[in-house]
């Protein structure tokens, strides 16, 4: 497996500002994904951020509200755009390893937008 | 697209009890895994599944991929307090993986 950390591990936030979320993996790999996680619900995937590529966005996310950086095998940035009540959730990042691409994640980071 | 149907949505048992949940799809998967989400926590992978019909523990935890390829099971034998949480399975595709929408495990006092 892969120690994988991210910040904040929450925030309380205004609306209209935005917040950028840093996930830091303790070894290169390649896939990289963003998931939401409503309050009481499954994971939705946002995005997938792979090294060397513009990051691929599921429907219903665009790159203006969610911009995604992947500026190296180690690290990600997710950014939370002109925020409204509706993007209070925990958002965590994951990645893929191994020759049997098994997905790990992060502990998340829970936001309030107020 | 594809949906995962997994069940029950929750399960209240007594301490000890053994515990069953499975998923369903109407697609095919090449791999099943089954997570365990804390509260506050991110997902923990608990089991992968490869091949069709494979069966799988993981100390008191074991999970099958049906032969079809369309669904798998999960059960927990003799369970503890620390076992509350909510369990999600998931089918991996060659770009994703697609979520169930958890079962929240409960175990009563």
């Amino acid at each position: 497996s892969a120690v994988i950390s991210q910040k904040p591990s929450r925030d309380i936030c205004q609306r209209g500002t935005s917040l950028t979320i840093q996930c830091q993996v303790d070894s290169q790999v390649t896939m990289m994904f963003w998931y939401r996680q409503q309050p009481g619900q499954s994971l939705t995937l946002i995005a997938t951020a792979n090294q060397g590529s513009e990051a691929t966005y599921e429907s219903g996310f665009v790159i203006d509200k969610f911009p995604i950086s992947r500026p190296n095998l180690t690290f990600s940035t997710l950014t939370v755009s002109n925020m409204s009540p509706e993007d209070s959730s925990i958002y965590l990042c994951s990645v893929v390893l191994g020759i049997r691409y098994e997905q790990y994640f992060g502990p998340g980071t829970r936001l309030t937008v107020t | 697209g594809q949906q995962l149907n997994q069940s029950p949505q929750s399960m209240f048992i007594q301490e000890g009890e053994d515990v069953s949940m499975n998923c369903t799809s109407s697609s095919i998967f090449n791999t099943w895994l089954w997570y365990k989400q804390d509260p506050g926590e991110g997902p923990v992978l608990l089991i992968a599944l490869y091949k069709a019909g494979e069966l799988t523990s993981n100390g008191r935890l074991t999970a099958q991929f049906g032969i079809t390829r369309k669904d798998s099971f999960l059960n927990i034998s003799a369970s503890i307090p620390s076992d509350v949480g909510i369990y999600f399975c998931a089918g991996q595709l060659p770009d994703k993986i697609i979520f169930g929408k958890g079962t929240r495990l409960h175990i009563l006092p």
